[in-house]
């Protein structure tokens, strides 16, 4: 039982454009979300995170989007770099401060030069 | 400040075998969380200990326990190994809580089992 979603087990975007990455989840008790970003042969490195009471969060080049009711976040990376290239993990938990987080299968984001 | 370090880095056992895998968290952090990683599944979650107390679970048999200790350093010990655990075993550590920086991890673990 998947209970986070990531259904493009890949992606390609183009320098300079616009990579998005979606996430949905079915567990209506996740109130914390992160996205992970991991490069091979070392561990998942934090991103951004957002909690169920906001529906957006901005760190620089990175937002991330969150709907509620469709239970649905995503990922946006403006403008894409070719460092940004790597896979991209969601993560999801029960209670904002709880350490177990349920993570998606990952989307592999590959930035054509 | 220094990363978490996860000791060995690769590791190559048969089945039946128990393996011990180790984890040195960020120093400061309490928490300390496992997950096991595998081509089909993703991350899933093991454990969390917390002040040498498991505070959080996963859904994985008995044979995955794992122990920490006062000095927050935590080991993850596999019993009577079968083939399915091949995977890479990721330790994270946190302050306590996610807040907003998430767990920081380390390298993992690359377990094989013939």
């Amino acid at each position: 039982d998947q209970q986070v979603k990531q259904n493009s087990p890949s992606l390609s975007v183009q320098e300079g454009r616009i990579s998005i990455l979606n996430c949905d989840y079915t567990n209506s008790m996740f109130d914390y979300f992160l996205w992970y970003k991991k490069y091979p042969a070392e561990g998942p490195t934090f991103l951004i995170s957002i909690s169920s009471i906001k529906d957006k969060n901005e760190d620089g080049r990175f937002t991330v989007f969150l709907n509620k009711s469709a239970k649905h976040l995503s990922l946006h990376i403006v403008p894409s770099q070719p460092g940004d290239s790597a896979v991209y993990f969601c993560a999801a938990s029960a209670d904002f401060g709880n350490e177990k987080l349920t993570f998606g299968t990952g989307t592999r984001l590959t930035i054509i030069p | 400040k220094a990363g978490v370090t996860q000791t060995p880095r690769y590791l190559i056992k048969t089945r039946g075998q128990q393996v011990t895998l180790s984890c040195s968290p960020i120093s400061g952090h309490r928490s300390v969380s496992w997950y096991q990683q595998t081509p089909g599944q993703g991350l899933q979650f093991l454990f969390e200990y917390f002040s040498e107390t498991q505070r959080n679970k996963g859904n994985f048999p008995g044979r995955f326990s794992g122990r920490q200790f006062s000095n927050s350093r935590s080991e993850m010990n596999v019993s009577t190994l079968e083939l399915g655990d091949s995977a890479l075993y990721l330790c994270a550590s946190s302050l306590d809580g996610l807040m907003e920086v998430g767990q920081f991890f380390g390298p993992g673990t690359r377990l094989t089992v013939l």
